[in-house]
């Protein structure tokens, strides 16, 4: 029984290199948000997600972010041209169709050099 | 509101005793709240949540006591073990809405358990 995987675990970017993290949700969740999480810091809520449609982006930066989740396989969160501010974690949460318990992936670490 | 990044507020207690970790939430219309673990270089666990109608749960070892009138709200541990040592955060939402289920987490507590 599966929890929420992301891969890669870790990723190494040069400035201006595009980074893509994957998130698959558990097992018949089809709710999924992304955070980004800053040393010392608590998580930032970035996107929202339900299979082929986005429910709210509303934490997610104008320019460079976007996010999708088809309707068959995992979430991506992608970030083009990446700048060294966006070095983070960034944790994949999911929850079964609308229930509020969220349950999250172990997380993506950026580092851009 | 937004959490600011400053260290991290710090726990320390010894093995066996009780804990208890504090959290102010910021938005006096969240209706839920989750109280999350996190070890280092892993992403949150769920440890017990609650809702504005309730003012205390109880779960394995931990409580969770909710104070609408202040925001406040408060986990306890009970007979703390090494395992617990983490740093944990609580977390609002407004389920009421019917919208947006995003978290918004506030600035976490690093828990230390001496031997």
């Amino acid at each position: 029984n599966a929890g929420v995987m992301q891969n890669p675990r870790h990723l190494v970017r040069r400035r201006g290199q595009e980074a893509r993290l994957r998130c698959s949700p558990m097992k018949g969740h089809s709710h999924v948000y992304w955070y980004r999480q800053l040393p010392e810091e608590g998580l930032k809520f970035m996107v929202y997600l339900q299979k082929e449609n986005i429910i709210d982006e509303s934490g997610m930066p104008k320019e460079r972010f976007s996010a999708e989740f088809p309707k068959e396989g995992p979430s991506i969160l992608r970030i083009q041209q990446v700048v060294r501010g966006d070095s983070a974690a960034y944790f994949c949460a999911s929850s079964y169709r609308g229930l509020y318990e969220q349950y999250f992936g172990p997380g993506t670490r950026l580092t851009v050099t | 509101g937004e959490s600011v990044g400053l260290h991290l507020p710090t726990l320390s207690v010894q093995e066996g005793d009780n804990s208890i970790i504090n959290c102010a939430y910021s938005n006096s219309a969240s209706d839920y709240f989750i109280w999350y673990k996190q070890e280092s270089g892993k992403g949150p666990q769920f440890i017990i949540d609650i809702r504005s109608n309730m003012d205390k749960r109880q779960g394995q070892r931990v409580t969770v006591l909710l104070n609408k009138t202040v925001k406040h709200l408060s986990l306890q541990i009970a007979a703390t073990q090494p395992g617990d040592s983490a740093v944990y955060f609580c977390a609002e939402n407004l389920i009421s809405s019917g919208s947006a289920r995003q978290l918004t987490f506030g600035s976490g507590t690093q828990l230390t358990v001496l031997p």
